[in-house]
Protein backbone atom coordinates (compact mmCIF):
# COMPACT_ATOMS: atom_id res chain seq x y z
CA UNK A 1 0.00 0.00 0.00
CA UNK A 2 1.38 3.27 -1.05
CA UNK A 3 2.14 5.59 1.74
CA UNK A 4 2.97 9.80 1.09
CA UNK A 5 4.57 11.40 4.21
CA UNK A 6 4.61 15.27 4.30
CA UNK A 7 7.35 16.73 6.58
CA UNK A 8 7.29 19.58 8.13
CA UNK A 9 3.70 19.47 9.16
CA UNK A 10 3.47 22.76 9.75
CA UNK A 11 6.32 25.73 8.83
CA UNK A 12 6.66 29.18 10.05
CA UNK A 13 8.96 31.39 7.45
CA UNK A 14 9.59 35.36 7.38
CA UNK A 15 8.59 37.03 4.12
CA UNK A 16 11.48 36.60 1.61
CA UNK A 17 13.07 33.81 2.97
CA UNK A 18 13.32 30.37 0.28
CA UNK A 19 11.94 26.85 1.72
CA UNK A 20 11.83 23.90 1.03
CA UNK A 21 8.90 21.66 1.30
CA UNK A 22 9.42 17.36 1.84
CA UNK A 23 7.05 14.76 0.22
CA UNK A 24 8.39 11.07 0.53
CA UNK A 25 6.37 8.01 -1.42
CA UNK A 26 7.25 4.34 -0.12
CA UNK A 27 6.56 2.79 -3.10
CA UNK A 28 8.57 3.99 -6.58
CA UNK A 29 5.86 2.74 -9.16
CA UNK A 30 4.09 5.96 -9.47
CA UNK A 31 2.80 7.69 -12.90
CA UNK A 32 3.07 11.09 -11.95
CA UNK A 33 3.34 13.34 -8.38
CA UNK A 34 1.34 16.62 -8.12
CA UNK A 35 1.72 19.47 -5.79
CA UNK A 36 -1.09 21.00 -4.48
CA UNK A 37 -1.84 24.77 -2.57
CA UNK A 38 -5.09 24.33 -0.38
CA UNK A 39 -6.84 27.45 1.01
CA UNK A 40 -8.72 27.50 4.34
CA UNK A 41 -12.13 26.33 3.33
CA UNK A 42 -11.76 26.02 -0.14
CA UNK A 43 -10.97 23.34 -3.15
CA UNK A 44 -7.36 22.22 -3.63
CA UNK A 45 -5.48 24.09 -6.91
CA UNK A 46 -2.69 22.22 -9.11
CA UNK A 47 0.61 23.96 -8.56
CA UNK A 48 2.70 21.18 -10.89
CA UNK A 49 2.75 17.99 -12.20
CA UNK A 50 6.04 15.85 -12.48
CA UNK A 51 5.70 12.68 -14.44
CA UNK A 52 7.52 9.76 -13.82
CA UNK A 53 10.09 10.42 -16.18
CA UNK A 54 10.80 13.88 -15.19
CA UNK A 55 13.20 14.97 -13.01
CA UNK A 56 11.83 18.25 -12.21
CA UNK A 57 8.98 21.18 -13.01
CA UNK A 58 9.05 24.92 -12.85
CA UNK A 59 6.62 27.29 -12.41
CA UNK A 60 7.31 30.85 -11.39
CA UNK A 61 8.92 30.88 -7.81
CA UNK A 62 7.72 27.34 -7.46
CA UNK A 63 10.49 24.50 -8.62
CA UNK A 64 9.35 20.87 -7.78
CA UNK A 65 11.90 17.73 -8.06
CA UNK A 66 11.24 14.10 -8.06
CA UNK A 67 13.70 11.03 -7.00
CA UNK A 68 11.48 8.58 -7.94
CA UNK A 69 14.12 5.76 -6.74
CA UNK A 70 15.16 7.53 -3.74
CA UNK A 71 10.48 7.86 -3.27
CA UNK A 72 11.33 11.66 -2.48
CA UNK A 73 10.03 15.05 -3.86
CA UNK A 74 10.90 18.61 -2.66
CA UNK A 75 8.59 21.93 -3.54
CA UNK A 76 11.15 24.90 -3.47
CA UNK A 77 9.77 28.02 -2.84
CA UNK A 78 11.15 31.42 -3.72
CA UNK A 79 11.17 34.80 -2.20
CA UNK A 80 8.35 33.52 -0.21
CA UNK A 81 5.58 36.14 -0.08
CA UNK A 82 2.47 36.29 2.48
CA UNK A 83 0.29 35.25 0.12
CA UNK A 84 1.96 32.04 -0.17
CA UNK A 85 0.61 31.08 3.60
CA UNK A 86 -1.94 28.22 2.74
CA UNK A 87 -1.54 24.24 2.97
CA UNK A 88 0.56 22.31 0.75
CA UNK A 89 -0.15 19.04 -0.18
CA UNK A 90 1.62 16.31 -2.57
CA UNK A 91 0.16 13.63 -4.41
CA UNK A 92 1.19 10.52 -5.99
CA UNK A 93 -0.97 8.76 -9.09
CA UNK A 94 -0.51 5.32 -10.62
CA UNK A 95 -1.83 5.21 -14.26
CA UNK A 96 -4.85 3.78 -13.72
CA UNK A 97 -5.69 7.27 -11.93
CA UNK A 98 -5.50 5.95 -8.33
CA UNK A 99 -4.28 9.00 -6.28
CA UNK A 100 -2.46 8.49 -2.34
CA UNK A 101 -2.49 12.18 -0.52
CA UNK A 102 -0.30 13.35 2.25
CA UNK A 103 -1.58 15.06 5.04
CA UNK A 104 0.26 18.06 4.17
CA UNK A 105 2.69 21.04 5.15
CA UNK A 106 0.57 24.25 6.36
CA UNK A 107 2.87 26.96 5.78
CA UNK A 108 2.76 30.76 7.30
CA UNK A 109 4.55 33.42 5.78
CA UNK A 110 4.81 36.38 8.34
CA UNK A 111 5.14 40.08 6.69
CA UNK B 1 -16.21 28.43 -17.66
CA UNK B 2 -17.64 26.43 -14.38
CA UNK B 3 -14.68 23.40 -13.93
CA UNK B 4 -16.02 21.34 -11.47
CA UNK B 5 -19.02 21.74 -9.27
CA UNK B 6 -20.16 20.55 -6.13
CA UNK B 7 -23.36 20.89 -4.60
CA UNK B 8 -24.01 21.11 -1.79
CA UNK B 9 -21.93 23.44 -0.26
CA UNK B 10 -22.75 22.67 3.19
CA UNK B 11 -25.23 19.53 4.56
CA UNK B 12 -26.48 18.76 7.88
CA UNK B 13 -27.82 15.13 8.15
CA UNK B 14 -29.37 12.92 11.42
CA UNK B 15 -27.71 9.42 11.76
CA UNK B 16 -29.67 6.93 9.28
CA UNK B 17 -30.34 9.61 6.39
CA UNK B 18 -29.55 9.42 3.12
CA UNK B 19 -28.48 11.74 0.38
CA UNK B 20 -26.08 12.47 -2.70
CA UNK B 21 -23.86 14.59 -3.08
CA UNK B 22 -23.72 15.88 -6.63
CA UNK B 23 -20.60 16.39 -9.06
CA UNK B 24 -20.93 17.59 -12.26
CA UNK B 25 -17.75 18.96 -14.85
CA UNK B 26 -17.97 20.57 -18.12
CA UNK B 27 -14.40 19.87 -19.47
CA UNK B 28 -15.15 16.97 -20.60
CA UNK B 29 -12.81 14.92 -18.26
CA UNK B 30 -13.20 10.95 -18.50
CA UNK B 31 -11.52 10.65 -15.10
CA UNK B 32 -13.42 11.38 -12.25
CA UNK B 33 -13.23 10.75 -8.34
CA UNK B 34 -14.29 11.31 -4.90
CA UNK B 35 -11.90 12.20 -1.77
CA UNK B 36 -12.48 12.76 1.87
CA UNK B 37 -11.22 14.79 3.52
CA UNK B 38 -11.22 15.17 7.71
CA UNK B 39 -9.66 18.10 9.63
CA UNK B 40 -5.58 17.98 9.57
CA UNK B 41 -5.43 15.07 7.53
CA UNK B 42 -5.08 14.19 3.20
CA UNK B 43 -7.80 13.42 1.22
CA UNK B 44 -8.33 9.74 1.02
CA UNK B 45 -9.89 8.19 -2.55
CA UNK B 46 -13.54 6.65 -2.00
CA UNK B 47 -14.69 5.82 -5.46
CA UNK B 48 -13.54 6.70 -9.24
CA UNK B 49 -14.60 6.41 -12.50
CA UNK B 50 -12.21 6.26 -15.42
CA UNK B 51 -15.35 6.75 -18.02
CA UNK B 52 -18.99 6.28 -18.10
CA UNK B 53 -20.25 3.35 -17.11
CA UNK B 54 -17.06 2.30 -15.43
CA UNK B 55 -16.56 2.70 -11.37
CA UNK B 56 -14.15 1.31 -8.72
CA UNK B 57 -13.41 1.34 -5.29
CA UNK B 58 -10.66 3.64 -3.75
CA UNK B 59 -9.34 3.29 -0.41
CA UNK B 60 -12.64 3.94 2.16
CA UNK B 61 -15.32 2.58 0.04
CA UNK B 62 -17.33 1.77 2.49
CA UNK B 63 -20.69 3.30 3.07
CA UNK B 64 -20.71 4.76 -0.41
CA UNK B 65 -22.21 3.95 -3.80
CA UNK B 66 -21.07 5.75 -7.20
CA UNK B 67 -22.97 5.54 -10.59
CA UNK B 68 -21.29 7.09 -13.76
CA UNK B 69 -23.96 7.18 -16.56
CA UNK B 70 -22.44 10.03 -18.46
CA UNK B 71 -19.29 12.20 -18.91
CA UNK B 72 -20.29 14.98 -17.24
CA UNK B 73 -22.11 13.66 -13.67
CA UNK B 74 -20.47 11.42 -11.06
CA UNK B 75 -22.70 11.79 -8.12
CA UNK B 76 -21.91 10.46 -4.25
CA UNK B 77 -24.01 8.28 -2.45
CA UNK B 78 -24.31 7.83 1.86
CA UNK B 79 -26.92 5.03 1.78
CA UNK B 80 -27.45 5.43 6.13
CA UNK B 81 -25.43 7.93 7.15
CA UNK B 82 -22.88 7.74 10.18
CA UNK B 83 -21.54 10.07 12.02
CA UNK B 84 -18.01 8.58 11.18
CA UNK B 85 -19.11 10.29 7.54
CA UNK B 86 -18.55 13.82 8.90
CA UNK B 87 -16.24 15.09 6.71
CA UNK B 88 -15.41 17.43 3.75
CA UNK B 89 -16.10 15.60 -0.14
CA UNK B 90 -14.17 16.95 -2.41
CA UNK B 91 -14.58 16.13 -6.44
CA UNK B 92 -12.08 15.85 -8.36
CA UNK B 93 -11.59 15.42 -12.80
CA UNK B 94 -8.96 14.84 -15.59
CA UNK B 95 -8.86 14.18 -18.71
CA UNK B 96 -7.68 10.53 -18.17
CA UNK B 97 -6.04 8.60 -15.54
CA UNK B 98 -3.20 7.72 -18.18
CA UNK B 99 -2.13 11.09 -20.19
CA UNK B 100 -0.71 12.86 -17.26
CA UNK B 101 -2.90 15.60 -16.88
CA UNK B 102 -3.13 17.42 -14.07
CA UNK B 103 -6.85 16.95 -11.51
CA UNK B 104 -8.93 19.86 -11.21
CA UNK B 105 -10.91 20.04 -7.80
CA UNK B 106 -14.36 21.75 -7.05
CA UNK B 107 -14.80 23.76 -3.65
CA UNK B 108 -16.03 20.79 -1.29
CA UNK B 109 -19.07 19.87 0.18
CA UNK B 110 -18.82 20.05 3.79
CA UNK B 111 -21.42 17.46 5.75
CA UNK B 112 -22.22 16.89 9.34
CA UNK B 113 -23.69 14.09 10.32
CA UNK B 114 -25.47 14.20 13.84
Amino acid sequence: KQEVTQIPAALSVPEGENLVLNCSFTDSAIYNLQWFRQDPGKGLTSLLLIQSSQREQTSGRLNASLDKSSGRSTLYIAASQPGDSATYLCAVSTNAGKSTFGDGTTLTVKP
Amino acid sequence: NAGVTQTPKFQVLKTGQSMTLQCAQDMNHEYMSWYRQDPGMGLRLIHYSVGAGITDQGEVPNGYNVSRSTTEDFPLRLLSAAPSQTSVYFCASSYSAGYNQPQHFGDGTRLSIL
